[in-house]
């Protein structure tokens, strides 16, 4: 069965602390993968994606994330978080070929100022 | 509009009432998505259009779940005899889809506000 799984339901942390937050996925083909985020009152954006090349990519705002094929894995970092990176974020992944994103349960994180 | 438009924000029906959401895409985008997202939760796929045709219904909970599309650009769903198990935010996406390596491909989804239904 394709899923996605986060490791963290809610994570809080001070300023200028480092983030990591786990994704791991299950899904029996090459895949596309996202991390997107949820700021409170807004909609999703896209924070970062990967397709192919580099497995080591960057997003807005300082995030990164590394593709592992080997673990199945695609954790986001941050290696100094602020406050204003309160929000819900979200790993998703999809075929290759494209169509529907299948994402993990959210990680809530709270940054205290 | 510059991204993607849901309508409404916010619907409160009582159970047994039909519903109609609307999406409109941003301007060009091939691709059109349904999600459903319940409280604590990541979203859910529902549906997926490419331009007027409905590709992707895998994701629709039961037959009172109805999506069209029918002109490619502006998306409605629907919702026939509401429980309270439908009570969610259902949100839209839309992508540019572009020819690929293996004559498929596409780009980021974006996503609509999204419509918060609460069914009492």
């Amino acid at each position: 069965a394709q899923s996605v799984s986060q490791h963290n339901h809610h994570v809080i942390l001070s300023e200028a602390a480092s983030l990591e937050l786990g994704c791991n996925y299950s899904y029996g083909g090459t895949v596309n993968l996202f991390w997107y985020v949820q700021y409170p009152g807004q909609h999703l954006q896209l924070l970062l994606k990967y397709f192919s090349g580099d497995p080591l990519v960057k997003g807005i705002k300082g995030f990164e994330a590394e593709f592992i094929k080997s673990k199945f894995s695609f954790n986001l970092r941050k290696p100094s978080v602020q406050w204003s990176d309160t929000a819900e974020y979200f790993c998703a992944v999809a075929p290759l070929t494209g169509g529907k994103l299948i994402f993990g349960q959210g990680t809530e994180l709270s940054v205290k100022p | 509009g510059a991204g993607v438009s849901q309508s409404p924000r916010y619907k409160v029906a009582k159970r047994g009432q039909d519903v109609a959401l609307r999406c409109d895409p941003i301007s060009g985008h091939v691709s059109l998505f349904w999600y459903q997202q319940a409280l604590g939760q990541g979203p859910e796929f529902l549906t997926y259009f490419q331009n007027e045709a409905q590709l992707d219904k895998s994701g629709l909970p039961s037959d009172r779940f109805f999506a069209e599309r029918p002109e490619g650009s502006v998306s409605t769903l629907k919702i026939q005899r509401t429980q309270q198990e439908d009570s969610a935010v259902y949100l839209c996406a839309s992508s540019i889809k572009i020819p690929g390596l293996a004559g498929l491909g596409w780009k980021t989804q974006y996503f609509g506000p999204g419509t918060r239904l609460l069914v009492l």
